[in-house]
């Protein structure tokens, strides 16, 4: 069983609506916990890193949270862009345990 | 800086062929990773280097997978023989610190 899951496996929204992707994770304790956009023909480029005392972080658009006690982490993309449409993973760095990642379609 | 460089960006080889991928790191940076991406297992960690030493290969599949970093500017990615289940697109990505960063990848097909 992968020991961090993520939901939902595909979503797409609207040009300018906001939307919360959620991983939850089994793995424990962990080092540090990620966030990736991949975009379709390319490699992941990295959105947030939080360690494990971490409650949120934000870059831009992207902000991650983080519940240690729930083991749940979220990526919420707020005013999202068509070029927001990519891959998100959520990375949970002990021994580097990938979610399948959720695909974003952002339509006009 | 030109990012981290990966070669061949794809490669089509029969089953048996022996395959070698290239990693050009980010310059000053002291730990390389390896990575394999496919539709059903997603992004799985392979192997990684640091200061070119091999520090964890245990996402290694098979004794047909081999990797090695003969200097800080450098590292290879070898199959042989290689196998159709082995098609994938491969990841290399470098870091100092705990940021990592991508380099573009190498499609793998295995006919």
């Amino acid at each position: 069983k992968n020991q961090v899951e993520q939901s939902p496996q595909s979503l797409i929204i609207l040009e300018g609506k906001n939307c919360t992707l959620q991983c939850n994770y089994t793995v424990s304790p962990f080092s540090n916990l990620r966030w990736y956009k991949q975009d379709t023909g390319r490699g992941p480029v990295s959105l947030t890193i939080m360690t494990f005392s971490e409650n949120t972080k934000s870059n831009g658009r992207y902000t991650a949270t983080l519940d240690a006690d729930t083991k749940q982490s979220s990526l919420h993309i707020t005013a999202s862009q068509l070029s927001d449409s990519a891959s998100y993973i959520c990375v949970v760095h002990n021994d580097m345990r990938f979610g399948a990642g959720t695909r974003l379609t952002v339509k006009p | 800086d030109a990012g981290v460089i990966q070669s061949p960006r794809h490669e089509v080889t029969e089953m048996g062929q022996e395959v070698t991928l290239r990693c050009k790191p980010i310059s000053g940076h002291n730990s390389l990773f390896w990575y394999r991406q496919t539709m059903m297992r997603g992004l799985e960690l392979l192997i990684y280097f640091n200061n070119n030493v091999p520090i964890d290969d245990s996402g290694m599949p098979e004794d047909r997978f081999s990797a090695k970093m003969p200097n800080a500017s450098f590292s290879t990615l070898k199959i042989q023989p290689s196998e159709p289940r082995d098609s994938a697109v491969y990841f290399c990505a470098s870091s100092y610190g705990p940021e990592q960063y991508f380099g573009p990848g190498t499609r793998l097909t295995v006919t």
